[in-house]
């Protein structure tokens, strides 16, 4: 069965510093997809970003960054100098093609990131 | 149109109550899913269709009968739910899993429900 573990429970900054939230994952598929949410307090699911199990290229957008690296199973995420909007729950997510049909997202427990003035 | 709209956004029902939430899509998606989240936990997923047909079934409660009518539309009947089914319910769509053009789901901005 699939697993996401983001061992951080709760991180608090200070603005402007970088922060990197850890995620690891398992799975028996070959073929699977890795994402990342952010869920503010008003509850929606906000999509950060996607990457495939075959391609292994790390992603800069902006502030964020991210690193894939299969042979560790691990896909962490990093946000270089924070700001308070940044505050929110993180997820990381693992996807993979369901038994007959449809797929299985499964989240991580999520990250709770506090970034103080 | 790139969003999936969920309707209520805020639901209040009795324990003996019947109600249903809804859920659209005009991506052309065919995959469609509803997940459950409690307070400071990640979504639970508790079903998946595809092409209409329920696929994935995580073993939720029969009070909780989804349903969907088309492509586009996606609901979840509520009956004698209990106080521990307040969450958040989310819904989302996605295109079927290939390898080569899975692009993610895009998710609704939730029912929040308080069973009382």
């Amino acid at each position: 069965a699939q697993k996401v573990t983001q061992a951080q429970t709760e991180i608090s900054v200070v603005e402007k510093e970088d922060v990197t939230l850890d995620c690891v994952y398992e799975t028996r598929d070959t073929t699977y997809y890795l994402f990342w949410y952010k869920q503010p307090p008003s509850g929606e699911l906000v999509f950060l970003i996607r990457r495939n199990s075959f391609d292994e290229q790390n992603e800069i957008s902006g502030r964020y960054s991210w690193n894939f690296q299969k042979s560790t199973s691990s896909f962490n995420f990093t946000i270089t100098a924070s700001q308070v909007v940044d505050s929110a729950v993180y997820f990381c997510a693992l996807s993979e093609k369901g038994e007959t049909s449809g797929s299985r997202l499964t989240f991580g427990e999520g990250t709770q990131l506090t970034v103080n003035p | 149109d790139t969003e999936v709209t969920q309707t209520p956004k805020h639901l209040v029902m009795g324990m003996t109550n019947k109600k249903s939430l809804k859920c659209e899509q005009h991506m052309g998606h065919r995959a469609m899913y509803w997940y459950k989240q409690k307070a400071k936990k990640p979504p639970e997923l508790m079903f998946v269709y595809s092409y209409e047909k329920l696929s994935i079934n995580e073993s939720v409660p029969s009070r909780f009968s989804p349903e969907c009518p088309n492509s586009s539309l996606l609901n979840l009947h509520l009956h004698a739910l209990q106080p521990e089914d307040s969450a958040l319910y989310l819904c989302a769509s996605s295109q079927e899993h290939d390898r080569r053009f899975f692009h993610g789901y895009t998710f609704g901005s939730g029912t929040r429900l308080t069973v009382v």
